[in-house]
């Protein structure tokens, strides 16, 4: 669903480094959502907004940040990776309804 | 609180064998109960969501879920699956402030 775009597809990068990943759809939605995945733990939420001025701490934000530079682009930022952040990130997006999520592709992103 | 436990990390099944997936969920907040898939190298799609009124909902690619109140289940049914349905399966739940919350996943290997 090109609607949500993820950049970059996949990235390795090494312990310490700072990386964004970002976000950005075109489907008008007002919300948007981080979501990692982890093998046999299923999603789990870092962050999500509402609207620019509105963002929320999720279950394991620790070591995460973002931004909501526009209704249209959400961006996640490791300060300082570590390799137990090595896993898939999921940007996602819903209507004000919130009745469903609509996914990006992912990022695959690899700490060394 | 709201949980999600998928009971069976992997299914193995025959093509053209039906197919049942379990989901069960603990919720505090009204029920709003959803299935999604993800192919390998994409994002997560909507399969199904049960959100009020009949308790079984049809989805896409002939997939159906029956939402039962008293054993908080919500298990995903096909009568005889296809190859093109391998794929990982979740199961989620909508919680307070539209936060959606995702089972481990169960990973469906339909062999021919």
């Amino acid at each position: 669903d090109a609607d949500v775009t993820q950049t970059p597809r996949n990235r390795i990068t090494k312990t310490g480094k700072r990386i964004m990943l970002e976000c950005s759809q075109t489907k008008g939605h007002d919300r948007m959502y981080w979501y990692r995945q982890d093998p046999g733990l299923g999603l789990r939420l870092i962050y999500y907004s509402f609207d620019v001025k509105d963002i929320n701490k999720g279950e394991i934000s620790d070591g995460y940040s973002v931004s909501r530079q526009a209704q249209a682009k959400f961006s996640l930022s490791l300060e300082s990776a570590i390799p137990n952040q090595t896993a898939l990130y999921f940007c996602a997006t819903s209507e004000r309804t919130g009745l469903h999520l609509h996914f990006g592709n992912g990022t695959r992103l690899t700490v060394t | 609180a709201q949980s999600v436990t998928q009971l069976d990390s992997q299914v193995p099944v025959f093509e053209e064998a039906p197919v049942e997936l379990r989901c069960n969920y603990s919720s505090s907040v009204s029920v709003y109960l959803f299935w999604y898939v993800q192919y390998p190298n994409q994002g997560l799609q909507l399969l199904l969501k049960y959100l009020s009124g009949s308790t079984l909902v049809k989805g896409i690619n002939g997939f159906e879920a029956e939402f039962n109140k008293s054993q908080t289940s919500f298990h995903l049914r096909k009568p005889s699956v296809h190859i093109s349905d391998t794929a990982e399966y979740f199961c989620a739940v909508r919680g307070n402030f539209n936060k959606f919350y995702f089972g481990s996943g169960t990973k469906l290997n339909v062999k021919p």
